[in-house]
């Protein structure tokens, strides 16, 4: 299938943003989805983004979309300990088979630092 | 307010043998999937039901599996003959469907084939 890309690591300090980023293939795409995943844990959603969106704000997160790159970023600001886990970029698309199964990424691990 | 829950939370099992585990949706999701996760990788989709009939299953869901939604509300995947190769997280989700194709995940079963 296509592949959705992801950095693998990244560390900031407590206070500071932190910006993930995200590739994904699939044009067709319709939603776009950021969860986060603490260890031995199941997925917790964040935030999602229409494909006709360009960018989305809630709360500490910020979601921005470049369909022409496709290319979706999430900004946490004022990044806390608490914030530190795998944080998984998906996309899904209709199908009428699959209804709107998620094809993710391989998960960026964000390690808070005080 | 009930999420999406999985039983069991681990399972420890031989090669070879069968295990079950079930899946209770949120109340009135008409959609539900079933996903797999592996040591350092993102979900990846295996099945997926409206209701209760399974529509897609992903060429990851070898013979050996088989998953069932009888009345259209807890869904159970069985495994039979248990490989190694099976140990992984097994990740439910459901969404409301009819627009609403959010999906929202348990906390998933650890599988262990010894």
């Amino acid at each position: 299938g296509e592949d959705v890309e992801q950095s693998l690591f990244l560390s900031v300090r407590e206070g500071d943003s932190s910006v993930i980023n995200c590739t994904y293939t699939d044009s067709s795409s319709t939603y776009l989805y950021w969860y986060k995943q603490e260890p031995g844990a199941g997925l917790q959603l964040l935030t999602y983004i229409f494909s006709n969106m360009d960018m989305k704000q809630d709360q500490r997160l910020t979601v921005l979309l470049n369909k022409k790159d496709k290319h979706l970023s999430l900004r946490i600001a004022d990044t806390q300990t608490g914030d530190s886990a795998i944080y998984f970029c998906a996309e899904s698309r209709s199908n009428s088979n699959s209804g709107y199964a998620l094809n993710f990424g391989k998960g960026t691990s964000l390690l808070v630092t005080p | 307010d009930t999420g999406v829950s999985q039983d069991p939370r681990h399972k420890i099992t031989k090669r070879g043998q069968n295990v079950t585990f079930r899946c209770d949706p949120i109340s009135e999701h008409n959609r539900l999937y079933w996903y797999r996760q592996t040591l350092g990788q993102g979900p990846e989709f295996l099945t997926y039901f409206q209701n209760e009939a399974q529509l897609e299953k992903s060429r990851l869901l070898s013979d050996r599996f088989s998953a069932e939604r009888p009345k259209g509300s807890f869904s159970t995947l069985e495994i039979q003959r248990t490989e190694q190769g099976d140990s992984a997280m097994y990740l439910c989700a459901s969404s409301l469907g009819v627009g609403e194709e959010t999906q929202y995940f348990g906390p998933g079963t650890r599988l262990l084939v010894l």
